[in-house]
């Protein structure tokens, strides 16, 4: 069965600051896998995505992961914060194309200046 | 292009009465997902449909939850009867080749 485990609930850091978030999976088969993030009262919003091409992967808003099979990570990263990537982010994976997603338990970004 | 629209945004209801939540997935999408979001988790899927048929329901927990898609668009997903356990917000997130998932606003739930 495929799990996903994020690695600290919450992250606090200075504005300009790196951001890393971490993201371990278990799966059976190659994953696709993805980071989503949720600003309050909103849905969750795509940022990027692995499906088996290239392991870095980059995202919207300066964000990007890299996919390390032998670590069995896909922890995003992004080299400065800013105060508007406060938010809620949650990594998550599936097995092929179209199934559903199954979700971390989500990591809160606090940004300081 | 219009998102996923969600209906009601906020519900309040006591335990025990019924309630309903509407989804208005992306035009042209056929496949659409209902997450249940609890305080302090990831979403977790309810029941996927594919155009007006379900594809997986495992997680649904059927005694009290059912929905519907029909004619492959609009889905309605109801509880009768609601437990407190049911506090949540209700994703809605629809799927045009299974690549990406794009996700509603959500329905906040309280039972009290």
């Amino acid at each position: 069965a495929q799990s996903v485990t994020q690695l600290g609930s919450h992250v606090s850091v200075s504005e300009g600051a790196l951001v890393l978030l971490r993201c371990n999976y278990s799966s059976s088969v190659p994953p696709y896998l993805f980071w989503y993030v949720q600003y309050p009262n909103q849905g969750l919003q795509l940022l990027l995505k692995y499906t088996s091409a290239a392991t870095l992967v980059k995202g919207i808003n300066g964000f990007e992961a890299e996919f390390k099979k032998s670590e069995t990570s896909f922890h995003l990263t992004k080299p400065s914060a800013h105060m508007s990537d406060a938010a809620e982010y949650f990594c998550a994976v599936s097995d092929q194309a179209g199934t559903a997603l199954i979700f971390g338990k989500g990591t809160t970004l606090s940004v300081s200046s | 292009e219009a998102g996923v629209a969600q209906s009601p945004r906020y519900k309040i209801i006591e335990k025990r009465q019924s309630v309903a939540f509407w989804c208005n997935p992306i035009s042209g999408h056929a496949t659409l997902y209902w997450y249940q979001q609890i305080l302090g988790q990831g979403p977790k899927l309810l029941i996927q449909f594919q155009n007006n048929g379900v594809v997986d329901d495992s997680q649904l927990p059927k005694d009290r939850f059912s929905a519907e898609r029909l004619k492959g668009v609009d889905s309605t997903l109801k509880i009768q009867p609601a437990k407190l356990e049911d506090s949540a917000v209700y994703l809605c997130a629809s799927s045009l080749d299974g690549n990406e998932q794009f996700f509603g606003p959500g329905t906040r739930l309280t039972v009290l």
